[in-house]
């Protein structure tokens, strides 16, 4: 296991809902990034946190936004739900800083369907 | 164009046989490469970086031509747990995004 936790595991909201989905990163990592994987796609790129800040932006609304905290958790935030976010939200913990590769490691995703 | 393409598959592949597929990538400035796993309804599991020289772990060896902008992986003697499908991953900074492509769907068949 990886030791990245995201909560909950499953969720469904109506459109125009706003949902929160959480992520708490591996130990000693400082970096948080979230992926949107729509069924039969790859993951795709939301946005990333680093030191409590934005630090990259997918190609996403600004509907889409996110939080990091001092012990480096995270939150993704997704306003006006539209049925399109429908899909796996993966959170990924890794070190920045270390070395050239920072391989990033994902949590077991949450998986919300907006009705 | 996509930003990393790869063969959606499925490759049938009998078990005890070798398989091999790559992927290739449009941006030549990426850095770095990866292949992940991901089995179905899972998180993606990252199975190997790519080094220049290419690298070597157990039956997995992964490989990456800067020039042509590729990358392969080739497995060698199936099992059936290696049915999965394998993302092809590229990081263009330092610390920043990563890349997937769409997948590649391995079934390893008795």
């Amino acid at each position: 296991e990886t030791g990245v936790t995201q909560s909950p595991t499953h969720l469904i909201k109506t459109r125009g809902q706003q949902v929160t989905l959480r992520c708490s990163s591996q130990s000693g990592h400082n970096t948080v990034s979230w992926y949107q994987q729509a069924l039969g796609q790859g993951p795709q790129f939301i946005f990333q946190y680093y030191r409590e800040e934005e630090n990259g932006r997918g190609n996403f609304p600004p509907r889409f936004s996110g939080l990091q905290f001092p012990n480096y958790s995270s939150e993704l935030n997704v306003n006006a739900l539209e049925l399109d976010d429908s899909a796996l939200y993966l959170c990924a913990s890794s070190l920045v800083g270390t070395s050239s590769y920072n391989e990033q490691f994902f949590g077991p995703g949450t998986r919300l369907t907006v009705l | 164009r996509k930003e990393v393409e790869q063969d959606p598959g499925p490759f049938n592949v009998p078990e005890g046989a070798t398989v091999a597929f790559n992927c290739t990538y449009s941006n030549s400035a990426s850095q770095s490469f990866f292949w992940y796993r991901q089995d179905c309804r899972k998180e993606p599991k990252l199975l190997m970086s790519v080094y220049s020289s290419g690298n070597e772990d157990g039956r997995f060896t992964a490989q990456l031509n800067r020039a042509s902008q590729y990358i392969s992986l080739l497995i060698r003697d199936s099992k059936l747990s290696d049915s999965a499908t394998y993302l092809c991953v590229v990081n263009g900074a330092a610390g920043n995004k990563l890349t997937f492509g769409g997948g590649t769907r391995v079934l390893v068949k008795p």
